[in-house]
């Protein structure tokens, strides 16, 4: 297992277009994250998984946000209609069930033009 | 609520000397504390964390960091710097299956 991968790692939208990202943890890890990052700023909590349950989201995520992880392995994350204020890192981690750490993907950076 | 404060947000030290990068932390019970490492445009990458065993705890590349209940402080240390340790410092609590970060502090070594 080579870690959390995130597609892409790029991404330039129009403003108004939807975006699909995607994450896929380390593969016995039951529990996923979904935080974003801007400039200058530690990571904020946006959702979390247990298998393919949604267990809690922020109140960051707007209802043009949306994430799902079907069958309790990937998960994507979804903005619809993005906005120039979308732009930001979205990052990914993973952990197994005692949540002892969190194993972070790469991110995926989201420029809204 | 469950969070960390870094103190300082930019910090810089001449390469061989001492680093440390500050953390305390607010919470009634001792939480799992950890610090986390990012450079430019990648993820975060575990230095090192604690989960209530040893209150001085050792991570990678060096570093450690020293659990003090009394002052709810987890400073991360190096004693010695070198220029691949500029990067962004993260500190984290993990509590009810969240992580939550700090604000990061940013570490510049001077040549």
């Amino acid at each position: 297992d080579t870690g959390v991968s995130q597609d892409p790692r790029h991404k330039i939208t129009k403003r108004g277009q939807n975006v699909t990202f995607r994450c896929d943890p380390i593969s016995e890890h039951n529990r996923l994250y979904w935080y974003r990052q801007t400039l200058g700023q530690g990571p904020e909590f946006l959702t979390y998984f247990q298998n393919e349950a949604q267990l809690e989201k922020s109140r960051l995520l707007s209802d043009r946000f949306s994430a799902e992880r079907p069958k309790g392995s990937f998960s994507t994350l979804e903005i619809q209609r993005t906005e120039q204020g979308d732009s930001a890192m979205y990052l990914c981690a993973s952990s197994s069930r005692d949540a002892t750490e969190a194993f972070f993907g790469q991110g995926t950076r989201l420029t809204v033009v | 609520a469950q969070s960390v404060t870094q103190l300082g947000s930019h910090v810089s030290v001449s390469e061989g000397a001492l680093v440390l990068l500050r953390c305390n932390y607010s919470s009634s019970v001792p939480p799992y504390l950890f610090w986390y490492v990012q450079y430019p445009n990648q993820g975060l990458q575990l230095l090192l964390k604690y989960t209530s065993a040893a209150t001085l705890v050792k991570g990678i590349n060096g570093f450690e960091a020293e659990f003090k209940k009394s002052e709810t402080s987890f400073h991360l240390t190096k004693p010695s710097a070198h220029m691949s340790d500029a990067a962004e410092y993260f500190c984290a609590v993990s509590r009810r299956n969240q992580f939550y970060f700090g604000t990061g502090t940013s570490l510049t070594v001077i040549p």
